[in-house]
Parts: structure tokens; sequence; C-alpha cells
């Protein structure tokens, strides 16, 4: 049973530059969410995924957005990156329903960006 | 809004020590309260939840039970080893959340032999 999978495993950009990162979720999940893990800090919810479209969203900047298609696999997109985007991008896939059990999330682990 | 306010590392200890990793909240209604771990360059792995007050979450030795009148939900250990070592996460799921996660900063931990 595969687990949540990330790629790529690491990437460098420079300032200016877009970038894709993508996310298989865990067999049998139907929910992707997105969270960025600056060096030394928790990781901070980004948004979420479910039906293809966005269902939720933390407290980020339009320069980020996303995409989830129908085999539940998501990209999240940043434009005009910047120093500060630098971080670890961590995808987790859960099951949405109306139990708190299916909610749990599970962690990739990650796509580590540095931005030069 | 909700947070989550975990100790400040990092956390040195001897193998067979007893372990204790503070975490309070703060959130309306009852949210559901969990530990992750997080490996030298891994990933985040469920440690343990919690979904109401006075669950007890276990997993490899580890415990935390979820107290609503303080609310906490402290990590602990009764003798960590060395594979121990590792940054641990505090974290909830709040009400209309739909899962998603506020996290605490994260203790690191290191266990000397």
């Amino acid at each position: 049973d595969a687990g949540v999978t990330q790629s790529p495993t690491h990437l460098i950009k420079t300032r200016g530059q877009q970038v894709t990162l993508r996310c298989s979720p865990k067999s049998g999940h139907d929910t992707v969410s997105w969270y960025q893990q600056a060096l030394g800090q928790g990781p901070q919810f980004i948004f979420q995924y479910y039906e293809e479209e966005e269902r939720q969203r933390g407290n980020f900047p339009d320069r980020f957005s996303g995409h989830q298609f129908p085999n539940y696999s998501s990209e999240l997109n940043v434009n005009a990156l910047l120093l500060g985007d630098s971080a670890l991008y961590l995808c987790a896939s859960s099951l949405l329903g109306r139990r708190a059990a299916k909610n749990i999330q599970y962690f990739g682990a990650g796509t580590r960006l540095s931005v030069l | 809004g909700d947070s989550v306010t975990q100790m400040e590392g990092p956390v040195t200890l001897s193998e067979e020590a007893f372990l204790t990793i503070n975490c309070t909240y703060t959130a309306t209604g009852y949210p559901s309260l969990f530990w992750y771990v997080q490996y030298p360059g891994e990933g985040l792995q469920l440690l343990l939840k919690a979904t109401k007050a006075d669950d007890k979450g276990s997993n490899k030795g580890f415990e935390a039970t979820y107290r609503k009148e303080t609310t906490s939900f402290h990590l602990e250990k009764g003798s960590v080893q060395v594979s121990d070592s590792a940054v641990y996460f505090c974290a909830l799921s709040g009400k209309g959340s739909q899962g998603n996660l506020i996290f605490g900063k994260g203790t690191k931990l290191s266990v000397k032999p």
C-alpha cells in the first residue's frame, strides 16, 4: 500500500521563477492538503483540495495556487518566487468524511525548495 | 484563532530517562489533538491522537491524555531510546477545519547513549 508520494525531492530555483510540486495521495484517500515548513518551524497550512476544488485556504498569497486531478493527485504552484519561499513543502492526504477518524492526515516526505 | 504552544527545545536526555514534552492549546469547541514526529530528513509521521476529552492516545511507548480542563496534551514516555531522537510536533484540528492542522513550533529531542 503506497503512502503519500511527492516529487521532486529537492528543487533549486531563482527569484522570480515559477515552480510546480507534485503529490500522489495514499491509496483510498480523496483529499490533499499542502503545508509549508520553514526551517526550525512547524508546518503551516496552505490549502486543501477535495473533488478537484480548493476547499480551505490558509494565510498565503495568491502566488500560491493548486490543482487536483480526477485521480486525486495534486499540484502546488508558486509564482514569482521570493527568497522567503525557501522551505520544505509537505503534502498530506486524508479521507474526507463525517467521522473524525477519517480526517486524519498522512504526510509525504516533502519537497525541499531552495530559492536563490 | 486556534493555536498550539509547546515547550521550547532542544531537549537532551540520557537513554532510559523519562520524557515529558508539554503542549497546550487554544481552540473553540472540542478539537482533535495529535502528536506527529519528524525524523531527520523525513516528513511527518502520526505518533498518536485523541479526539475527545479524557481520551488517552498511545503508540510505541508514548502516551498523551486530552485534558480539557487544562487545555493540554502533554507527551510522555517512560524510557526513551536513542532511536527516539527526532522533532516532535503537537497539533490540533479544530471544528470545521476538515482535518487541516495547526502545529506548534516543534521540540527537538536528542537521546544520548
